[in-house]
């Protein structure tokens, strides 16, 4: 088993950019997330999906869009990139059932935005 | 919604003696706490975790309390070891979202001095 993989693990984009960052999990988890990373803030909530076709807003929405079109994959998008948008972005998966809270996190893609 | 509050933002102990680092949360009606480990260039971990009908777990030099009427957990770490170096997220899930969503501390980078 992989895991929980992201790709690309490294990106440099000019301000008005846009990119996709690709998460796939091979656990057959219904849960999905999607989370920023910054100094001194820990781990914020972009968006999440609690199973196929479905998507919901976390702690910081805005200026993202996302899709889980099939089961194993959640995409993150950026339309037209901000600095503020440099981060480390980490993405999650998790069963779903009573009392299964764990999450199991990818190794993460640092974005950096000019 | 949950706020979770994290101290210290930065601990440095001698290896062989403990480690404390302590969570407090708002929402007196959260079930489910949460302790994620994370390596440098690696995404969290889930080292421990405790619910509310259980006010202290232990797992090997590894231990979290709770205390629910003054809101506020710990993890103690004895015995620390180099390994131990890394950074500690405490999470919390607010109840008023099921289990979909957990709200994490900003993180406590611990540093073991050989």
């Amino acid at each position: 088993n992989a895991g929980v993989t992201q790709t690309p693990k490294f990106r440099v984009l000019k301000t008005g950019q846009s990119m996709t960052l690709l998460c796939a999990q091979d656990m057959n988890h219904e849960y999905m997330y999607w989370y920023r990373q910054d100094p001194g803030m820990g781990l914020r909530l972009i968006h999440y999906s609690v199973g196929e076709g479905t998507t919901a807003k976390g702690e910081v929405p805005d200026g993202y869009n996302v899709s889980r079109l099939k089961k194993q994959n959640f995409l993150l998008g950026l339309e037209s990139a901000a600095p503020s948008q440099t981060s480390v972005y980490f993405c999650a998966s998790s069963y779903y059932g009573q009392g299964a809270y764990e999450q199991y996190f990818g190794p993460g893609t640092r974005l950096t935005v000019t | 919604g949950e706020n979770v509050e994290q101290h210290p933002s930065t601990l440095s102990v001698q290896e062989g003696d403990s480690a404390v680092i302590k969570c407090t949360y708002s929402d007196s009606a959260s079930n489910y706490f949460p302790w994620y480990k994370q390596e440098l260039g690696k995404g969290p971990q889930l080292i421990i975790d405790i619910r509310s009908n259980v006010g202290e777990k232990k797992d090997q030099r590894i231990a979290v309390t709770l205390n629910k009427t003054a809101k506020h957990f710990s993890l103690h770490i004895t015995e620390t070891q180099p390994e131990d170096s890394a950074v500690y997220f405490c999470a919390a899930i607010p109840s008023s979202f099921g289990n979909e969503k957990l709200t994490f501390g900003t993180g406590t980078r611990l540093t073991i001095i050989p």
